[in-house]
């Protein structure tokens, strides 16, 4: 049973272009929402998260959209760069509910390639 | 502060072999973890730990088995290993109540 369903698994998109990372989940229990972000040899590494609360969270040129009623949550990255080429994993969890001890549910992760 | 550290970074193991993958984090952090990462799978948890002593089963936790005997030392062990088991082993760590988890750099392990 997949809980968090990430699309599309592979993305090229060119320089200042705006790649879009879409993921839906299915347990209304969940109260985090991460994306990580991962390099060739390299562990995954935080890069924003949000909790259900929120409707859009930005850090930088990064920004989650976050839809309650559909349980869905989207990554979007502005202006992006050759370096923003990496894997990007969308994940779900009871952190913010203090519940974060048994882990994350990850999707199946998503190649972006930034074409320069 | 080195973080999460795995060891050994590679291996390759014949099939039946056992063998432990060893993580030591220094943050102090109480909740520790075990993914493991395949092609188009995404990360799947094996084991966790929410503190010394204390361990519990994760998705995928067949073929598998942890200890936690000291607080910064997370230890996942094979007992008999099998081709299935072929990936890349992840460590993590959070602290207690916290939401971010802390990845080493990987153990990729090749069973043939």
């Amino acid at each position: 049973q997949q809980q968090v369903k990430q699309s599309p698994q592979s993305l090229i998109v060119q320089k200042g272009g705006i790649p879009i990372i879409n993921c839906a989940y299915e347990n209304t229990a969940f109260d985090y929402f991460p994306w990580y972000q991962q390099f060739p040899g390299k562990g995954p590494a935080l890069l924003i998260a949000i909790r259900p609360d929120v409707s859009e969270k930005k850090e930088g040129r990064f920004t989650i959209s976050f839809n309650k009623s559909a349980k869905q949550f989207s990554l979007h990255i502005m202006d992006s760069q050759p370096g923003d080429s990496a894997t990007y994993f969308c994940a779900a969890g009871h952190g913010y509910s203090g519940g974060g001890a048994d882990g994350l549910t990850f999707g199946k992760g998503t190649h972006l390639i930034i074409q320069p | 502060n080195a973080g999460v550290t795995q060891t050994p970074k590679f291996r390759v193991l014949k099939t039946g072999q056992s063998m432990t993958l060893l993580c030591a984090q220094d943050m102090n952090h109480e909740y520790m973890y075990w993914y493991r990462q395949d092609p188009g799978m995404g990360l799947r948890l094996i084991h966790y730990s929410v503190g010394e002593g204390t361990t519990a089963k994760g998705e995928v936790p067949d073929g598998y088995n942890v200890s936690r005997l000291k607080k910064q030392n997370f230890l996942l062990g094979l007992e008999s290993a099998a081709p299935s088991q072929t990936s890349v082993y992840f460590c993590a760590s959070m602290l207690t109540g916290g939401t971010e988890a802390f990845f080493g750099q990987g153990t990729r392990l090749t069973v043939v």
